[in-house]
């Protein structure tokens, strides 16, 4: 079974417009990290934002937020007032694991596109 | 910001060659990774080190692959006869020994083996 599923392969959303990445993942592991990471064209991955399964608060870093719901195994993108400096691919990722040997999972990505 | 640095940005190679990605994690990390991605692919964990040993390795690091950290601050992932499939983007990683924030990638090395 996956462990990151990200069912979008891509998006266009009107610029200005706010979108939702959907992520869903899978672990038994009671602590656990995650994590969404931006791919420009560039390759480089650039870390957006961050949630821990103990968090009691949705995890917000500017434009972007994270609605993390437990129970749904779901951990939502969203980012707001969309840019097209936000065309890029997005990918989920969680932590599991021991203390210190922290390996992420990666989801397949979504591919959005921010159209003028 | 702290970064953590990858050289070369962009290597060919001829199969059979082999090849050693260069990483300067950030200074005060204590855990190191190796991640890889094969173009249009998702991104795949290869090897994570801590106290100069591997913690874990996956599947596709087999005996072909390797990992040093030959002095205190460059963290290394050689692939001794590299092949066909190796092509593809190698991200080096780093984290503080706190868990979540702090999980830094580098800018990536793309391999093309040809």
């Amino acid at each position: 079974a996956q462990k990151i599923t990200q069912t979008q392969p891509g998006m266009f959303v009107q610029e200005k417009e706010a979108v939702t990445l959907d992520c869903t993942y899978d672990t038994s592991d009671p602590s656990y990290g995650l994590f969404w990471y931006k791919q420009p064209s560039s390759g480089e991955m650039i870390f957006l934002i961050y949630q821990g399964s103990y968090d009691q608060q949705n995890a917000t870093e500017g434009r972007y937020s994270l609605n993390f719901q437990k129970a749904r195994k779901s951990a939502n993108l969203v980012i707001s007032a969309s840019q097209l400096g936000d065309s890029a691919m997005y990918f989920c990722a969680m932590r599991e694991g021991n203390f210190g040997n922290e390996k992420l999972t990666f989801g397949t990505g979504t591919r959005l596109t921010i159209i003028p | 910001e702290p970064e953590v640095t990858q050289t070369p940005s962009h290597q060919v190679t001829q199969m059979g060659q082999e090849v050693i990605l260069r990483c300067v994690p950030i200074s005060n990390h204590l855990y190191f990774y190796w991640y890889r991605q094969i173009l249009g692919q998702k991104v795949e964990f290869l090897v994570s080190f801590y106290n100069n040993e591997i913690s874990e390795k996956s599947e596709i690091f087999d005996d072909q692959f390797s990992v040093e950290r030959p002095d205190g601050s460059n963290f290394t992932l050689k692939i001794r006869s590299t092949k066909l499939e190796d092509s593809a983007m190698y991200f080096c990683a780093s984290t503080q020994s706190d868990r979540g924030y702090g999980y830094t990638f580098g800018s990536g090395t793309r391999l093309t083996v040809v």
